[in-house]
C-alpha cells in the first residue's frame, strides 16, 4: 500500500523558515515524479513544486519560485520542500503527492503550517 | 499559470446527473490529454477519480466519467447519491507545471 507521511509542519514568523518532509513507502520512491500541493483551509488546492525521480529535475509555481526548493533522498525515501522567506499568505496544509503517469494519484494526509507573528 | 475556471457550486438531486466543467486555453486544456479529477470531502485528502481525461483508477465507481472538448474538459456524475456531496477539483499537467481548477461544490439536495 503505497503510504506518504508528511511531517514538519509549524508556526513560523513572517520572514522565517520551514523544511517539510515526506515519508513514502509501499513503492520504489526512487521511479517516480513527486509533487508537493498546498491547501488553505476551506479554500482550494494549489500546485507548488514537482521534482523528477534522480532529483536533477525541479519545477516550480511563480508564488514559490526563488524562495522553496523542492529535493528527494532516494535512499532514504523522503521527500523535502525547504521554504524560506515565509509569507503569512503561505499559511496552509501542504500535501506531497506521488506522480503516476502525468496524474497525482495517491497523497498524505498533509501538515500544516502557520505563518504569523 | 492561471488557474483553470470551474463553476463554484452545483447542485442535483439523488439518481439525476450533473456535469462540472473545467475552462482553459489552447495553451493548457486544449493541448494537452493530462486532465484529472479528485473528490475531496470535507476535511479529506483529495482523492484521485478520473485520469487521462476519462480514465478511472480502479475501485472509482463508473457513474463518474470525464470528457473534453476543445479548451473544456468536464466531470459527469450519474446517479447521485448522497455521498457524492463534497468538492471537486481539475487538474492539468503539462510538461513542466500542474494547473489546477478552482474547484466546484456539490450539493445533492
Amino acid at each position: 500500500e503505497v503510504q506518504l507521511v508528511e511531517s514538519g509542519g509549524d508556526l513560523a514568523q513572517p520572514g522565517g523558515s520551514l523544511r517539510l518532509s515526506c515519508a513514502a513507502s509501499g513503492f520504489t520512491f526512487s521511479l517516480h515524479w513527486m509533487h508537493w500541493v498546498r491547501q488553505v483551509p476551506g479554500k482550494g488546492l494549489v500546485w507548488l513544486a514537482l521534482n523528477n525521480p534522480d532529483g536533477s529535475h525541479t519545477s516550480y509555481a511563480d508564488s514559490v519560485e526563488g524562495r522553496f526548493t523542492i529535493s528527494r533522498d532516494n535512499a532514504k525515501n523522503t521527500l523535502s520542500l525547504q521554504m524560506n522567506s515565509l509569507r503569512v499568505e503561505d499559511t496552509a496544509v501542504y500535501f506531497c503527492a506521488r506522480d503516476y503517469g502525468g496524474t497525482l494519484d495517491s497523497w498524505g494526509r498533509g501538515t500544516l503550517v502557520t505563518v504569523s507573528s | 499559470q492561471s488557474a483553470l475556471t470551474q463553476p463554484a457550486s452545483v447542485s442535483g438531486s439523488p439518481g439525476q446527473s450533473i456535469t462540472i466543467s473545467c475552462t482553459g486555453t489552447s495553451s493548457d486544456v486544449g493541448g494537452y490529454n493530462y486532465v484529472s479529477w479528485y473528490q475531496q470531502h470535507p476535511g479529506k485528502v483529495p482523492k484521485l477519480i478520473v485520469f487521462d481525461v476519462n480514465d478511472r483508477p480502479s475501485g472509482v465507481s463508473n457513474r463518474f466519467s470525464g470528457s473534453k472538448s476543445v479548451n473544456t474538459a468536464s466531470l459527469t456524475i450519474s446517479g447521485l447519491r448522497a455521498e457524492d456531496e463534497a468538492d471537486y477539483y481539475c487538474s492539468l499537467y503539462t510538461a513542466s507545471h500542474v494547473l489546477f481548477g478552482g474547484g466546484t461544490k456539490l450539493t445533492v439536495l
